[in-house]
Order: C-alpha cells, then sequence, then structure tokens
C-alpha cells in the first residue's frame, strides 16, 4: 500500500515566521511531488511541484525534496494569515508517468496576526 | 484561460437514485481524473483517463460507479443505486500530456449529499 504521511497540525506560527511542512512517502519509486493548499469548503490549488532532490524556490515558497529519505518538505517564509490553510502533499504513483497521484491527510496550519 | 469546470456545483439525492457528475476540463489537457474527498478525510482516486487509452479504474470503490470520457474532453462520472456512504465531494482534475508537465489542476467540485 503505497502512502503519504502528513502531521496533521494544527501547525501555528506567528505572522511573518516561517511555517514549515513535512510530508514522507513509501514508494521509492515516485518520482513527482506536489503541494496543494485548500481553503475550507474549496478545492485543493497547486502552488508547488518538484521532481529533482534539492531545492526549488518561488516567492515566499520553498519545496524541499530527499529522495534518499522519502522525504518532501514546504517551507512558507513570513507566513500572512491568507496562508492558513490545509496543506497537501501528493506523490506520483507511477514515476513519472501520467498516473494518479496519492494524498496525505493535509497539514492544517493557522497563522496568527 | 479556463479552469476545470464541474456541474452540478452541488446535488442531493435520495438513497437508490442514479446521479450523473460532469467535469469539463482545461482546453488541451489530455489526461483527467476524479477524486472524492469526505468529511475529513483525504482526497481517494477514483479513475483516471489518459487520451485514448483505456482507463485506469482502479481506485473505483464498487460497480455501482462507472465514468466515461467522449471525445476525450468531457467526462461523466455516474453512481448507481447511491448509498449515504456516497457523500462527498467529487473532485476533476486534468493535467497536459508533455514531456514534464504532470501538475494536476482541480476544478472547484461536486457536493453529493446522499439522503
Amino acid at each position: 500500500q503505497k502512502e503519504v504521511e502528513q502531521n496533521s497540525g494544527p501547525l501555528s506560527v506567528p505572522e511573518g515566521a516561517i511555517a514549515s511542512l513535512n510530508c514522507t512517502y513509501s514508494d521509492r519509486g515516485s518520482q513527482s511531488f506536489f503541494w496543494y493548499r485548500q481553503y475550507s469548503g474549496k478545492s485543493p490549488e497547486l502552488i508547488m511541484f518538484i521532481y529533482s532532490n534539492g531545492d526549488k524556490e518561488d516567492g515566499r515558497f520553498t519545496a524541499q525534496l530527499n529522495k534518499a529519505s522519502q522525504y518532501v518538505s514546504l517551507l512558507i517564509r513570513d507566513s500572512q494569515p491568507s496562508d492558513s490553510a490545509t496543506y497537501l502533499c501528493a506523490v506520483n504513483s507511477y514515476g513519472g508517468s501520467q498516473g494518479n497521484l496519492i494524498f496525505g491527510k493535509g497539514t492544517k496550519l493557522s497563522v496568527k496576526p | 484561460g479556463a479552469g476545470v469546470s464541474q456541474s452540478p456545483s452541488n446535488k442531493v439525492t435520495e438513497k437508490g437514485k442514479d446521479v450523473e457528475l460532469r467535469c469539463d476540463p482545461i482546453s488541451g489537457h489530455t489526461a483527467l481524473y476524479w477524486y472524492r474527498q469526505s468529511l475529513g478525510q483525504g482526497l481517494e482516486f477514483l479513475i483516471y483517463f489518459q487520451g485514448n487509452s483505456a482507463p485506469d479504474k482502479s481506485g473505483l470503490p464498487s460497480d455501482r460507479f462507472s465514468a466515461e470520457r467522449t471525445g476525450g474532453s468531457v467526462s461523466t462520472l455516474t453512481i448507481q443505486r447511491t448509498q449515504q456512504e456516497d457523500s462527498a465531494v467529487y473532485l476533476c482534475a486534468s493535467s497536459f500530456s508533455g514531456t514534464s508537465s504532470y501538475e494536476q489542476y482541480f476544478g472547484p467540485g461536486t457536493r453529493l449529499t446522499v439522503t
């Protein structure tokens, strides 16, 4: 059973701090990794994707991938109250082909003003 | 450009009735996916279409669930003889079949309530 694990939270950080969200996955053959943000009552919104080991930065967001440790993380710098949402980690289960995503259950982030 | 659209946005049905949910993917996207999300649960994969290939139906929870995709574009998910446990948000996503683009973009979802 291929699994993606996330701490359910809630993770609470003060405004302006760095929020660190973590995810581990069980399928060593996984190739593609995604972070989605989901506001309450809304559908998931893709915010970051990463395919290679290392860091990938996009604005205030940095995704980090370590395939040897089967670990992917999302850092949010200068956190804002509008970042408060559930963050879903997702992993492609077919090693690079366009198969379905396996999702973690999400980490709820709360940014306090 | 236009994103993934789904209809209806909400559907209330009585137990035992059939329902059809529709998804219109992003123009040019060849891959289409159906997921469902139950209250407090993660996203559960249901079915995946890629171009003209046979769909991957490995996630369908029972034979009451079926889906088709006509003309490589619009897809319909059908649930026959609905049960209360079918109540969930049904999400459709699409992706572009490019050399390195596997990113899936979601529609707004259909909230199904079976009474």
